[in-house]
């Protein structure tokens, strides 16, 4: 059992690239999220989805598009990635039962440069 | 949105039991509270929940008083491998769980 699997685990792009983050659980959980975590910052929270077909937008979307064609899918994609983006990007995922704890993956280090 | 207080560092030594308050003053009603563990390089793990009382499991306990505005996380006999960052979350809901700072406890030997 992988539990949630991110890729690539560390990724340098230049200002004005895109790419896409790879997020991939196999528990079969409703619910799937996007959080980044800058120093002294904590987590933040930037996308997430409560089912395949269903996105909506966190506290810090700005710069990222998700989707969620699959239960087990939920790539978070920068189209343009700037400086402001260089952080460490977790995705995590829950069940819908109400108090569900969520398990995360082991992060995306990104850089842009 | 349930904003939490935690201590920004603590230190222990080996063997000691350690207590990380954290306070959520504006806790709702339906509102669980969950604290969660980051090593270095990894994401947070899930460590214990509760909704009041005490909640105990075979890592920590969990003690909420009756007015649930607080809870205290509590780490029996640590060793070198808690050193780690403890978050504290109040809410159900995804879009509405906060994590703030957290607590970077260090072990020393």
């Amino acid at each position: 059992n992988a539990g949630v699997t991110q890729t690539p685990k560390f990724q340098v792009l230049k200002t004005g690239q895109s790419m896409t983050l790879q997020c991939a659980q196999d528990m079969n959980h409703e619910y799937m999220s996007w959080y980044r975590q800058d120093p002294g910052m904590g987590l933040r929270l930037i996308h997430y989805s409560v089912g395949a077909g269903i996105t909506d937008q966190g506290e810090v979307p700005n710069g990222y598009n998700v989707s969620r064609s699959t239960t087990e899918d939920f790539p978070l994609r920068l189209l343009s990635a700037a400086p402001s983006q260089t952080s460490v990007y977790f995705c995590a995922s829950s069940s819908q039962d109400s108090n569900s704890p969520l398990h995360f993956g082991n992060g995306t280090r990104l850089t842009v440069t | 949105l349930a904003k939490t207080t935690q201590p920004i560092s603590m230190d222990s030594y080996e063997g000691q039991e350690v207590n990380i308050t954290c306070s959520h003053n504006n806790i709702a009603t339906n509102d669980y509270i969950t604290w969660y563990q980051q090593f270095p390089s990894q994401g947070p793990r899930f460590i214990i929940q509760g909704y009041k009382t005490k909640v105990t499991n075979e890592v920590a306990s969990l003690f909420i008083p009756a007015d649930r505005k607080s809870s205290t996380l509590s780490l029996p006999r640590v060793s070198l491998s808690d050193t780690a960052v403890y978050y504290c979350l109040v809410g159900v809901q995804i879009d509405k769980l906060i994590f703030g700072t957290g607590t970077r406890l260090q072990v020393f030997p």
